[in-house]
């Protein structure tokens, strides 16, 4: 059981570049998360879905977007990298709704020049 | 808005000593609340967990303690280790909505 995997583990943009984190979980969760963890912010939303097809805005969504094609994948873009972007990206899941576990990718460090 | 508040920011204890991470939270809706460890290079993982209607859960050496009318919790770390050196990050959860994290507490543990 791989759990949550995060695609790529290390990447660097230049500032107006475009990319995509790949998030794949394999234990059939509905909830999927991305969080950006910065010094001193801990943990803060992004986005997340609640199943396949869905999305929803979190506490930090501007210049980011997600989609969810397939229940066991939630992707992450970014449209044109900021420096402000700089950061390392965690993606999770969980089962509904109902308060369980949160399961986490192991990261990715996205650096913004 | 800060939804859970986190203290301290960084804790040095001596190995064999307590370690205490407090947590306030506002919002009476929240029914679950985590605590998770993150190793440097890693994603977070659960620790331990309780909900509101318990004051206090004990796993091993660690320890939830929950004040539900000063809407505060806290993790104690008794005897602890050099291998309890980590990020520890409380959050609180409503069933259907997202986990709100603190801001974390880097833990030290002097050999």
């Amino acid at each position: 059981n791989a759990g949550v995997t995060q695609t790529p583990k290390f990447r660097v943009l230049k500032t107006g570049q475009s990319m995509t984190l790949l998030c794949a979980q394999d234990m059939n969760h509905e909830y999927m998360y991305w969080y950006r963890q910065d010094p001193g912010m801990g943990l803060r939303l992004i986005h997340y879905s609640v199943g396949e097809g869905t999305t929803a805005k979190g506490e930090v969504p501007d210049g980011y977007n997600v989609s969810r094609l397939k229940k066991q994948n939630f992707l992450l873009g970014l449209e044109s990298a900021a420096p402000s972007q700089t950061s390392v990206y965690f993606c999770a899941s969980t089962w509904t709704g109902v308060s369980g576990e949160l399961f986490f990718g192991e990261g990715s460090r996205l650096t913004v020049l | 808005q800060q939804q859970v508040k986190q203290s301290p920011q960084s804790l040095i204890v001596q190995k064999g000593g307590i370690s205490i991470i407090n947590c306030a939270y506002e919002n009476t809706a929240f029914d679950y609340f985590p605590w998770y460890q993150q190793f440097p290079g890693k994603g977070p993982a659960l620790l331990i967990a309780i909900r509101p209607d318990v004051s206090e859960k004990k796993e091993g050496r660690f320890t939830i303690s929950f004040n539900k009318s000063a809407k505060q919790f806290s993790l104690h770390i008794m005897d602890s280790q050099p291998g309890d050196s980590a990020t520890y990050f409380c959050a609180a959860f409503y069933t259907g909505n997202q986990f709100y994290f603190g801001t974390g507490t880097s833990l030290t543990v002097i050999p």
